[in-house]
């Protein structure tokens, strides 16, 4: 069984649309997370969210915003995208409550701004 | 802000051949993740470092971690091609455990 899986894993539009990427994980993991790797292979972070409390990196623009039905799921919701949005977003989750807080990723969702 | 540096950004190294990538760190923290990364791939959880002076192993790979001088190391011994992948280190912060990456280490061992 996946982990932490993420749809779609390619994911192809214009500039102005309204787009959404959906986040699972299947650890029983209380905090979940989103960041974004560009075209330099860097990565930021962009959400961290428990069901108490969402962190939002102040360098993410208000375009972007999570939503979580459960504790399971932390989905992605893009508005208006634009080019400088093309990148490659993962999703990842970690036990805070106990552990060592180490994060696990999921396989990634291309996004394509055109 | 915390701020992670990887250095070198690329590497290319010799089969048997010895290197070590280093990971420092602006702000105090006891947290540091080195994570593998392959082409297309996602990322590969190769070590949990939480203490100063912690020292992990694994194959040929050894990460270490100095939390007074904010630095780690990730050690490769008689590098083999199986190794060559991207190598990143990761920082948590105090706030909701976000991690902060260093830019990657861009490892090619030939043969």
């Amino acid at each position: 069984d996946t982990a932490v899986s993420q749809t779609p894993k390619y994911l192809v539009t214009q500039m102005g649309n309204d787009k959404s990427i959906k986040c699972e994980q299947n650890l029983g993991h209380d905090t979940m997370y989103w960041y974004k790797q560009d075209s330099k292979k860097f990565l930021k972070i962009m959400f961290s969210y428990n069901n108490k409390e969402l962190i939002i990196n102040e360098t993410v623009p208000n375009r972007f915003s999570p939503k979580s039905p459960d504790k399971a799921h932390l989905n992605l919701h893009i508005n208006s995208l634009e080019l400088g949005d093309s990148a490659v977003y993962f999703c990842a989750s970690s036990p805070i409550s106990s552990g060592n807080g180490e994060q696990y990723f999921g396989p990634g969702t291309r996004l394509t701004v055109t | 802000e915390l701020k992670v540096e990887q250095n070198p950004l690329f590497l290319s190294m010799q089969e048997g051949k010895n290197y070590t990538i280093y990971c420092n760190y602006s702000t105090t923290s006891d947290r540091l993740y080195w994570y593998r990364q392959d082409p297309g791939k996602s990322l590969e959880s190769l070590f949990v470092l939480l203490s100063n002076g912690a020292v992990k192993q694994e194959g040929r790979l050894m990460a270490s971690l100095d939390t007074k001088a904010r630095l780690s190391t990730l050690h490769i011994t008689a590098a083999v091609h199986d190794l060559s992948a991207t190598y990143f280190c990761a920082v948590a912060g105090n706030a909701g455990n976000m991690l902060t990456f260093g830019g990657g280490t861009r490892l090619m061992v030939k043969p």
